[in-house]
């Protein structure tokens, strides 16, 4: 069974850093990309970050770009989000997604729980 | 890329047949995916390419269009289908989602 189980989620003051995991089970990791998606309390989605399956090539939403860094660890199917500078923004329950492809076309198929990061003083 | 949804709220029975759609700021051939959400629960996909099922999910779902212009379609609404639906633009980056459409019951 594929599984995704994100971690690291916690109440920070603004301006501090954080860092989230996912780690995976149940499919090859080195062999798909794979994104960040957070969701502000009552809001909608948001896309934060996305990953190749090797790490060379890495996407940043406007709103997090210079702020956050995505990363991964094949050697131990883990996948990363440091986050820096945080603002009270940045409050969102965080998803770690499994990128999926067919017929030419990428996805999001398969989601973790999510992690809560709550940026307050 | 800015993707829009209408309507934003949908009031429907069970047995309805419902429609989404989806527009994006500019061209992205066949690049887009539809999500169901639930209350508390991680979103779930229906639909990639525009147009193709996810394995698993029922027929009564489907998706079309292209370019531009994209419908996300519920021949039949069931008792939990009740959810918050989004579109994705999986052309370019920076990734996008549509703000959402929620489907409560009539």
């Amino acid at each position: 069974e594929v599984q995704l189980v994100e971690s690291g989620g916690a109440l920070v003051q603004p301006g501090r850093s954080l860092r989230l995991s996912c780690v995976v089970a149940g499919f090859t990791f080195e062999d798909y990309g794979m994104h960040w998606v957070r969701q502000g309390p009552g809001k909608g989605l948001e896309w934060v970050s996305g990953i190749s399956w090797n790490g060379g090539s890495t996407g940043y939403a406007d709103s997090v770009k210079g702020r956050f860094t995505i990363s991964r660890d094949n050697a131990k199917n883990s996948l990363y989000l440091q986050m820096n500078s945080l603002r009270p923004e940045d409050t969102a329950l965080y998803y770690c997604a499994k990128d999926g492809y067919g017929n030419h076309y990428h996805y999001m198929g398969v989601w973790g729980k999510g992690t809560t990061v709550t940026v307050s003083s | 890329i800015q993707l829009t949804q209408s309507p934003s709220f949908l009031s429907a029975s069970v047995g309805d047949r419902v429609t989404i759609t989806c527009r994006a700021s500019q061209g992205i051939d066949s690049y887009l995916a539809w999500y169901q959400q639930k209350p508390g629960r991680a979103p779930i996909l229906l639909i990639y390419g525009a147009s193709t099922l996810q394995r698993g999910v029922p027929s009564r779902f489907s998706g079309s269009g292209s370019g531009r212009e994209f419908t996300l379609t519920i021949s039949s609404l069931q008792p939990e289908d009740f959810a918050t639906y989004y579109c994705q633009q999986l052309d370019t980056y920076p990734l996008t989602f549509g703000p959402g459409t929620k489907v409560e019951i009539k």
